[in-house]
């Protein structure tokens, strides 16, 4: 089983209309959860991090954290062709021997349709 | 945010020779800074540790002969790629996390360096 695992897709959305995606991880000991956005032969941006359970906002950004169920997922609402890229999943552990590790899902191909 | 800075962002060599690539933390310093490789539509796999003043910390699988890291300052940490050979083309990127308190932790990531390798 991967450590962190996301559906690569692409998950195609019209332009106006709202994006889910998903991540799993398997580690309970995780921490810290976040969302890197990633154009095409660009280094990852980031887009949100979040610690605690429920949801958190950023503009039309929203991050869910569900500990007990190990998900996190990204919605992005009114689409725009912009938000077109592949968006990480990036969990973060605390391993007393090997510090703080952060570790990158396969990533989910978003495709925005005008 | 933090910025990180990497250098070149793209490079080309013969098979054989070595490439160095330099990743520096522009506003901050930090003692940790990270190398990953990614592969054409794969993600990104953490390839070492880097650790200001000591050594790097390898994962499972990467050569430390092969990938030779230095951090010799708080703001400079760089990655040598030794007798490359053209299954080493990838895109490498460095990050470092901000610690001091302006950017709650988060990583930032270095442009990326594109190594080509005929």
């Amino acid at each position: 089983q991967k450590e962190v695992e996301q559906n690569s897709g692409p998950l195609s959305v019209p332009e106006g209309a709202i994006a889910s995606l998903n991540c799993t991880y398997s580690d309970r000991g995780s921490q810290s959860f976040f969302w890197y956005r990633q154009y095409s032969g660009k280094s990852p941006e980031l887009i949100m991090f979040i610690y605690s359970n429920g949801d958190k906002e950023d503009g039309r950004f929203t991050a869910q954290l569900n500990k007990a169920s190990q998900y996190v997922s990204l919605l992005i609402r009114d689409s725009q062709p912009s938000d077109s890229a592949t968006y990480l999943c990036a969990v973060r552990t605390l391993i007393k021997a090997a510090g703080n590790k952060l570790t990158f899902g396969g990533g989910t191909r978003v495709l925005v349709k005008p | 945010g933090a910025v990180v800075s990497q250098h070149p962002s793209r490079v080309i060599c013969k098979s054989g020779t070595s490439v160095k690539i330099e990743c520096r933390s522009l506003d901050f310093q930090a003692t940790t800074m990270f190398w990953y490789r990614q592969f054409p539509k794969q993600s990104l796999m953490l390839m070492a540790t880097s650790n200001e003043g000591s050594k790097a910390t390898y994962e499972q699988g990467v050569e430390k002969d092969k990938f030779l890291i230095n951090h010799a300052s708080l703001t400079l940490s760089t990655l040598t790629v030794t007798s490359a050979h053209p299954e080493d083309s990838s895109f490498y990127i460095c990050s470092a996390r901000d610690t001091s308190g302006k950017n709650t932790g988060e990583l930032f990531f270095g442009e990326g360096s594109r190594l080509t390798v005929l």
